[in-house]
C-alpha cells in the first residue's frame, strides 16, 4: 500500500516550454502533498506544500510564478513549470501523506521526475 | 527548524548489523525522528519514525536516548540492496505551518561490502 506515482519519470525539452508533472496517490487519499527539489549530489529541498482545495505554500526563495502548483482532489497534485530554462533542470520528486499532513505519519514519496531543459 | 547531525558516510559488511546513528540535541518536545532512505535515481524510501519509545518494524529498529537528543537507526542484516543516504529528519508537531514539514540534510551515505 502507500504507493505515489509520478509522470513523466523524464522530460527533455527546449527552453522556454512549459513542464507539468503529476503526483498521484494510488491507493489512499493525501489532503497534502510535498514538492522537492534535488540537484546532483545534493540532498532534497522542500519547494512547496501543496494542499488539496486551497493554495499551495512556498518556501523561501521559491518562485510561485514559475513553479505553479495545482491540488484539485485528494489523490493529485501537478507540478508546472513555466517557462523553463537550463537552471531548471533538476530532479523533481513528489511525496504524500496519508490523511491529514502531521507529522506523526509517515511521507510516501514517488519515484521522481528528472527534467532536462535543453 | 531543529538540525540533525549524521556522518557523512559509514561501511558495513554484508549481512551483519549497521547502526545509523544521528544527533539532534535541539530536539523539542513534540518534534517526531523519522528516518528515510534513498537509493540512486530514486525517491526516498520510508523507514521508521518515532517520538520517545523505541520503535521496530520489518525494515529496521529506531532506538531513541533517554533525553532524546540522539538517535540511531539499527539495521539487523545488512544486504547488498541497503546501499543508500540515510536521512534522519525531525519533523514537527507544534501546530505551526511547519507541522509535518521534513526538512533534508545531507544523510549518511551507507556502502555494504559484499
Amino acid at each position: 500500500g502507500a504507493v505515489v506515482s509520478q509522470h513523466p519519470s523524464w522530460v527533455i525539452c527546449k527552453s522556454g516550454t512549459s513542464v507539468k508533472i503529476e503526483c498521484r496517490s494510488l491507493d489512499f487519499q493525501a489532503t497534502t502533498m510535498f514538492w522537492y527539489r534535488q540537484f546532483p549530489k545534493q540532498s532534497l529541498m522542500l519547494m512547496a506544500t501543496s494542499n488539496e482545495g486551497s493554495k499551495a505554500t512556498y518556501e523561501q526563495g521559491v518562485e510561485k510564478d514559475k513553479f505553479l502548483i495545482n491540488h484539485a482532489s485528494l489523490t493529485l497534485s501537478t507540478l508546472t513549470v513555466t517557462s523553463a530554462h537550463p537552471e531548471d533542470s533538476s530532479f523533481y520528486i513528489c511525496s504524500a501523506i496519508r490523511g491529514r499532513g502531521y507529522s506523526n505519519q509517515p511521507q510516501h514519496f514517488g519515484d521522481g521526475t528528472r527534467l532536462s531543459i535543453l | 527548524d531543529a538540525k540533525t547531525t549524521q556522518p557523512n558516510s559509514m561501511e558495513s559488511n554484508e549481512e551483519e548489523p549497521v547502526h545509523l546513528p544521528c544527533n539532534h540535541s535541539t530536539i523539542s518536545g513534540t518534534d517526531y525522528i523519522h528516518w528515510y532512505r534513498q537509493l540512486p535515481s530514486q525517491g526516498p524510501e520510508y523507514v521508521i519514525h518515532g517520538l520517545t519509545s523505541n520503535v521496530n518494524n520489518r525494515m529496521a529498529s529506531l532506538a531513541i536516548a533517554e533525553d532524546r537528543k540522539s538517535s540511531t537507526l539499527i539495521l539487523h542484516r545488512a544486504t547488498l540492496r541497503d546501499a543508500a543516504v540515510y536521512y534522519c529528519i525531525l519533523s514537527p508537531r507544534d501546530g505551526s505551518s511547519n507541522t509535518g514539514k521534513l526538512i533534508f540534510g545531507q544523510g549518511t551515505t551507507l556502502q555494504v561490502k559484499p
